[in-house]
């Protein structure tokens, strides 16, 4: 089954720029839109992204969301210690009969 | 406010079956703008997809699980329920519901908002 690809780890200094990558496919990403989650520890995750660069509401200015081809990107500016935490990708994927996808995860630390 | 709380056993045994259930309070789980989900993420943190729900009565299966699934809903609680047969250690996770919130209506992709706490379940004899 497939899965959307991220680096592991990203890390930053508080004010930096961190950008986090998603790679995935033509059945995927490349058909259809990216949603990103954060998840801090032992809390519910919560949807960042969603329609490949929509924030909900209360969601920060500081987190954009792009995509391109078969890849999107998850971008982190004015990077606070609070934005620690992990970050997923997703989207749904039409292969098989439909299903969802996720990344693999990324780890971003602020140093 | 929409909160959704997961709740069942913390502990199954190999092989039997594992069931869930979520409470879905602030809105109607009968609500047709929505479809209501189970995710799950393994201890070594990798999130998946295990099924949805809607409100028509139609159920989407992880093609990975499909044929240990069965995901319903109880209308007069506002409840969803998970039951996973055969489980394995592989199956050890916190599991999640959460509401399904289509890109456009009818249409299965979308996005997830807001998740439940999540309830950790281990396989183990």
């Amino acid at each position: 089954q497939s899965v959307l690809t991220q680096p592991p780890s990203a890390s930053g200094t508080p004010g930096q720029r961190v950008t986090i990558s998603c790679f995935g496919s033509s059945s995927n990403i490349g058909s259809k839109t990216v949603n990103w989650y954060q998840h801090l520890p032992g809390a519910a995750p919560r949807l960042l992204i969603y329609s490949n660069d929509q924030r909900p509401s209360g969601v920060p200015d500081r987190f954009s969301g792009s995509k391109s081809g078969t890849s999107a990107s998850l971008a982190i500016s004015g990077l606070q210690s609070e934005d620690e935490a992990d970050y997923y990708c997703a989207a749904w994927d039409g292969s098989l009969n439909g299903f969802y996808v996720f990344g693999t995860g990324t780890k971003v630390t602020v140093l | 406010q929409l909160q959704l709380q997961e709740s069942g056993p913390g502990l199954v045994k190999p092989s039997e079956t594992l069931s869930l259930t979520c409470t879905v309070s602030g809105d109607s789980i009968s609500n047709s703008s929505f479809y209501w989900d189970w995710i799950r993420q393994s201890p070594g943190k990798r999130l998946e997809w295990i099924g949805s729900f809607d409100y028509s009565g139609s159920t989407y299966y992880n093609p990975s699980l499909k044929s240990r699934l069965a995901i319903s809903v109880d209308t007069s609680k506002n409840q969803l329920s998970l039951k996973l047969s055969s489980v394995t250690a592989a199956d050890t996770a916190v599991y999640y519901c959460a509401r399904h919130v289509p890109e456009y209506a009818g249409t299965r992709d979308g996005w997830f908002d807001p998740w439940g706490q999540g309830t950790l379940v281990t396989v183990s004899s």
